[in-house]
């Protein structure tokens, strides 16, 4: 158990429709990594966040937010949700303000558009 | 551009054999180098990195990786196999100017008895 808790497990939905994913990172980890796991692209960085700012953006659509709280725990907004949007969704997360240390991942969101 | 390749899709050894899952990297600056393994239905675990020093890590369950810069690989590696080391293994690059994670696109390991 790495300490970092995602829910829901797993969500079924239509195209078009709107999802908030949720992930509470470690006990005193400051940041929050997202990341999307499909059969064709792989593992992609979606985005980072910091202490609430966000740091680093890597593949993410422009349908697809993000945002971490005060009390650090983190959302990922999805919307006019397509056929493609279809896998899993890690976050992950460390101490540091820099991807320098260890990430510890979470179990994962699975997200199915039908 | 950083990138990570994984130029295997699947690796298959036979238990007690050696083990060698490769990755080469892309990056501008000095790496930063990853090994995770992910087990069906779970979220990635962390093996061991390189930051700098030897250029031989060692890790977590017997695993070590071999930095080797002029080839700009950095191969995962076991003397010898178990089953219960079947499992998927990404290797990720952290560029030091761009704080960004970039992973490869993940090998497969079948360890067969």
């Amino acid at each position: 158990d790495s300490g970092v808790t995602q829910t829901p497990k797993h969500l079924i939905t239509a195209t078009g429709q709107r999802v908030t994913l949720r992930c509470s990172p470690r006990s005193g980890d400051l940041s929050v990594y997202w990341y999307q796991q499909s059969l064709d692209q792989g593992l992609q960085f979606l985005i980072h966040y910091y202490n609430g700012e966000e740091r680093a953006k890597g593949n993410i659509l422009e349908r697809f937010s993000a945002q971490q709280f005060p009390d650090l725990h983190s959302e990922l907004n999805l919307s006019s949700l397509e056929l493609g949007d279809s896998a899993l969704y890690f976050c992950a997360s460390s101490p540091h303000p820099v991807p320098q240390e260890t990430q510890y991942f979470g179990p994962g969101t699975r997200l199915l558009v039908l | 551009a950083q990138s990570v390749a994984q130029p295997e899709d699947q690796v298959n050894v036979a238990e007690g054999n050696p083990l060698t899952v490769k990755c080469t990297y892309s990056v501008s600056g000095n790496p930063y180098l990853f090994w995770y393994v992910q087990y069906p239905n779970r979220g990635l675990q962390f093996l061991l990195k390189y930051i700098t020093g030897d250029n031989l890590v060692k890790g977590s369950y017997g695993f070590e990786a071999e930095f080797n810069k002029s080839q700009t690989s950095f191969h995962l590696k076991k003397p010898s196999a178990l089953v219960s080391d079947s499992a998927l293994y990404f290797c990720a690059v952290r560029d030091e100017d761009f704080n960004k994670f970039y992973f490869g696109s993940g090998t497969k390991l079948n360890v067969k008895p």
